[in-house]
């Protein structure tokens, strides 16, 4: 089964801009492979940002977007809150079974 | 709006059975393919299972395939877990979700979750 690699953590001022990505094991990671994000606050459940790579989900504040970036998939915070630090986890698609990154901390400092 | 309930969730032995169920309500049921994600306290998100709207096509992670099985009653609206041969490393809280197609297999929208704790 493919490992899926993100950031242990990573820090971003109030207002600042950070990209979380999500790489593969086996390789590049394409459209293909359907990249999800999701968030999850402290005590909260997930919630989903982004499906297949770029696209929204009604709720999905305008300050995240998703893309590919340097054979990874990319989530870009742009104009951090400090509501946004949480848990953030890709979930990428292998043809079989779904495997998610391990997921990256995100500070607001 | 989407509702996902999920039940059945307690504490249960190595080696024990149990089966979740997650009734669903706020959209058509069959059109959507339903998945179960769960996290163990303190860890992060493992995919766990899904099944097509349909319910003719499922998926295992290698961690559970043999050991789990993903069902779902469309006349009920309710997609359940039926998990055998429970192991410590099962212990977690396990979510319902449902996707965005029939035949997707990543969650849009999540459950609140249920406590399954295995140990003796």
């Amino acid at each position: 089964q493919a490992v899926v690699t993100q950031e242990p953590s990573l820090t971003v001022s109030p207002g600042g801009t950070v990209t979380l990505t999500c790489g593969s094991s086996t390789g590049t990671v394409t459209s293909g492979h359907f990249p999800y994000w999701f968030q999850q606050k402290p005590g909260q459940v997930p919630t989903t940002l982004i499906y297949e790579t770029v696209k929204k989900l009604p709720w999905t504040p305008a300050r995240f977007s998703g893309s590919l970036l340097g054979g990874k998939a990319a989530l870009t915070l742009s104009g951090a809150q400090p509501e946004d630090e949480a848990d953030y986890y890709c979930l990428l698609s292998f043809g079989g079974p779904g495997v998610f990154g391990g997921g990256t901390r995100l500070t607001v400092l | 709006e989407v509702q996902l309930l999920e039940t059945g969730g307690g504490l249960v032995q190595p080696g024990g059975s149990l089966r979740l169920s997650c009734a669903a309500s706020g959209f058509t049921f069959s059109n959507y393919a339903m998945t179960w994600v769960r996290q163990a306290p303190g860890k992060g998100l493992e995919w766990v299972s899904a099944i097509s709207g349909s319910g003719d096509n499922t998926k295992y992670a290698d961690s559970v395939r043999g050991r789990f099985t993903i069902s779902r009653d469309n006349s009920k609206n309710t997609l359940y877990l039926q998990m055998n041969s429970l192991r410590a490393d099962d212990t977690a809280v396990y979510y319902c979700t449902k996707t965005l197609g029939p035949i997707a297999i990543k969650p849009g929208y999540w459950g609140q979750g249920t406590l399954i704790a295995v140990s003796s």
